[in-house]
Formats: structure tokens, sequence, C-alpha cells
């Protein structure tokens, strides 16, 4: 059973980075026609996608993070992790990371998520 | 970016109500749209994906239809585990986007 779990810090300073780790257990993250990606929650708000890699290691990225944003795969470990460079409060967030479905023309909806974790970002 | 609009905000429901949820997007997507389920404190969980595909192990009370710009979630007989947040969320475009969330409270 495919499973999803997000680890790092839940407190990171303004101006930092924001660095998390997204851990995949019941199927290789380096499968064929595999997609993850980050998505996240502001307290009391709603859903932001922030980014997604393909297998291959291919990219795409929300423009809105204005290029602050690197998503990335270490296939040794089974996990793929995003960092978020020049963080300020509007970046506190519940974070999820997700594994994205795809079928024949179309990819992009997110199926599981890992259980989220809070990031704070706070001096 | 692609607006996705859900209506409304905040629906009061009663157990056993057929209840319906709107998401409008600011221009066509296609099918190309997915809903989740989200409980406080958890993370979301998908319904229906290409518009109306229920997913595997999703009751069948739920449901989704539409295409272009216009698409709607309905619940046929709501049950006491179904009042939580609703979100939609388009993947014809990136950025992929989501909806502002529909709350199902118990009137």
């Amino acid at each position: 059973q495919l499973q999803l779990q997000e680890s790092g810090p839940g407190l990171v300073k303004p101006s930092e980075t924001l660095s998390l780790t997204c851990s995949v257990s019941g199927v290789s993250i380096s499968s064929n026609n595999k997609y993850w990606g980050w998505i996240r929650q502001p307290p009391g708000k709603g859903l932001e996608w922030l980014g997604s890699i393909y297998y291959s290691g291919r990219t795409n990225y929300n423009p809105s993070l204005k290029s602050r944003v690197t998503i990335s795969v270490d296939t040794s470990k089974n996990q793929f992790s995003l960092n978020l460079r020049s963080v300020t409060a509007a970046d506190t967030a519940v974070y999820y990371c997700a594994r994205i479905r795809s079928a024949p023309y179309a990819v992009g909806w997110f199926d599981p998520w890992g259980q989220g974790t809070l990031v704070t970002v706070s001096s | 970016d692609i607006q996705m609009t859900q209506s409304p905000s905040t629906l009061s429901a009663s157990v056993g109500d057929r209840v319906t949820i709107t998401c409008r997007a600011s221009q066509s997507i296609s099918s190309w749209l997915a809903w989740y389920q989200q409980k406080p404190g958890k993370a979301p969980n998908l319904l229906i994906y290409r518009a109306s595909s229920l997913e595997s192990g999703v009751p069948s009370r739920f449901s989704g239809s539409g295409s272009g710009t216009e698409f709607t979630l309905t619940i046929s007989g709501l049950q006491p585990d179904d009042f939580a947040t609703y979100y939609c969320q388009q993947y014809s475009t990136y950025p992929w986007t989501f909806g502002q969330g529909t709350k199902v409270e118990l009137k």
C-alpha cells in the first residue's frame, strides 16, 4: 500500500530556507509514469499547489512562488524534497506531499496524500 | 491562472439530504477536474477525478458531473461522516488550482 510521510523542521526563521522531505513507501519513486507533488494549506485557508516532479526529474512549479521553490528526488532513499527559499510569515502552512495520478492524455490529481506537517515561519 | 470558484462557501444540511456543490472555472478545463473531501486536521481525500469518475472505495452516494466551466458534486443522502469541507481542483493547465472550499455543516 502506497504511503507518504512528510518530515522536517516545524519552525523556520524569516528569510531562511524551508526544507521538507517526503518518504514514500509501497512503491519505487522512480517507477515509470510516477509524478509526485507538494501542496500547502495556510491555517484556516484553502489549498495551493506548489510544484511537482516526474520520476525522470522533470519539474513544474507554481509561478506564484517566484522561483523560490525547488523540488528534487532522491531515488536511493525513495524520497522527494521541497526547498522554499526566503520564507516569510505568509509561508506558514501545513505542507502536504502527494502522489500525482495520471492517465492517458491527463495528469494532475492527487492521491494519496501524506498526513501533512505544520511549518511556522517566525523569529 | 485558472480561477476556480465554489458555491456556496458554507452549506447547512441534515442527514439524508441531497446536497449539491458547484465549481466554476474561469475558462474551459474540459473534464480535467477532481473533487476532494477534507476533515479537520486531516489531509484531503480524493473522491472524484475526470469530473465524474468515482475513486475506488468512495461511496456511490457521491457523484460528479459537468464539463467545460461548470461542475457539480452531489451527495445523495448525506451521512454523518460526510460533514466536511469539499474542494475542487483543475488539472487542465499549470498552475493547477483549487477552489476555495465548501464547508458542509449540520443544520
